[in-house]
């Protein structure tokens, strides 16, 4: 069974950094382009972060730009997302996906970790 | 910027059929994906490019796009197919992946 998990998460002050970590299983994570969602409690889904294959392309979304970095290590088949400079407004619950493709959607999802951000 | 417009809620009773609208410009040329979220539980995709259900979605699961709406339908709805329901895109002008604001469908 195709899976990620997500880990990393917890309680974080104000300008204080994270790092996220991406595991999949059942598949190599090397084949696939991978992005990263976000979800505020009681809020939408957020797309925040993509990576091609290689890691030669990265597109971030504005709210996390020149904070979040995206990464990969292929041989360790997981995705990475550095979080600097974090903002009691980053409280979300993270997610990784797979990115099939802009024709066919995310899949799968892991079941994300949760940030929090608090002084 | 781009922007998807989703009700924030719907409500429909077992056994009928419920309709989950998805507004955009030009929404027909931007390969457009459903993905339903029950609470505490990760998205899951049930659409892909507007129409398409991946292995394992039931066929009760249908979408399609008219101008410049994209239709979720649900038909046959049971309790268990009460959840969140978002629409979600490539915008290429931007280079940014974009999200509805999500429907919540109630199944009375």
């Amino acid at each position: 069974e195709e899976q990620l998990e997500e880990s990393g998460g917890g309680l974080a002050r104000p300008g204080g950094s994270l790092r996220l970590s991406c595991s999949a299983s059942g598949f190599s994570l090397s084949s696939y382009e991978m992005i990263w969602v976000r979800q505020a409690p009681g809020q939408g889904l957020e797309w925040i972060s993509y990576i091609t294959q290689t890691g030669s392309t990265i597109y971030s979304a504005d709210s996390v730009k020149g904070r979040f970095t995206i990464s990969r290590d292929n041989a360790k088949n997981s995705l990475y997302l550095q979080m600097n400079n974090l903002k009691v407004e980053d409280t979300a619950v993270y997610h990784c996906a797979r990115d099939r493709g802009m024709r066919l959607g995310f899949d799968p999802w892991g079941q994300g970790t949760l940030v929090i951000v608090s002084s | 910027s781009y922007v998807l417009t989703q009700p924030s809620s719907v409500s429909v009773a077992p056994g009928k059929t419920a309709t989950i609208t998805c507004g955009g410009n030009n929404i027909g040329t931007k390969y457009l994906h459903w993905y339903q979220q029950k609470p505490g539980r990760a998205p899951i995709l049930i659409i892909y490019s507007y129409k398409y259900r991946p292995s394992g979605i039931p066929e009760r699961f249908s979408g399609h796009v008219s101008g410049n709406t994209a239709t979720l339908t649900i038909s046959r709805v049971e309790a268990g197919d009460e959840a969140d329901y978002y629409c979600q895109v490539w915008d290429s002008s931007s280079v940014h992946y974009l999200f509805g604001p999500g429907t919540q469908l109630t199944v009375l």
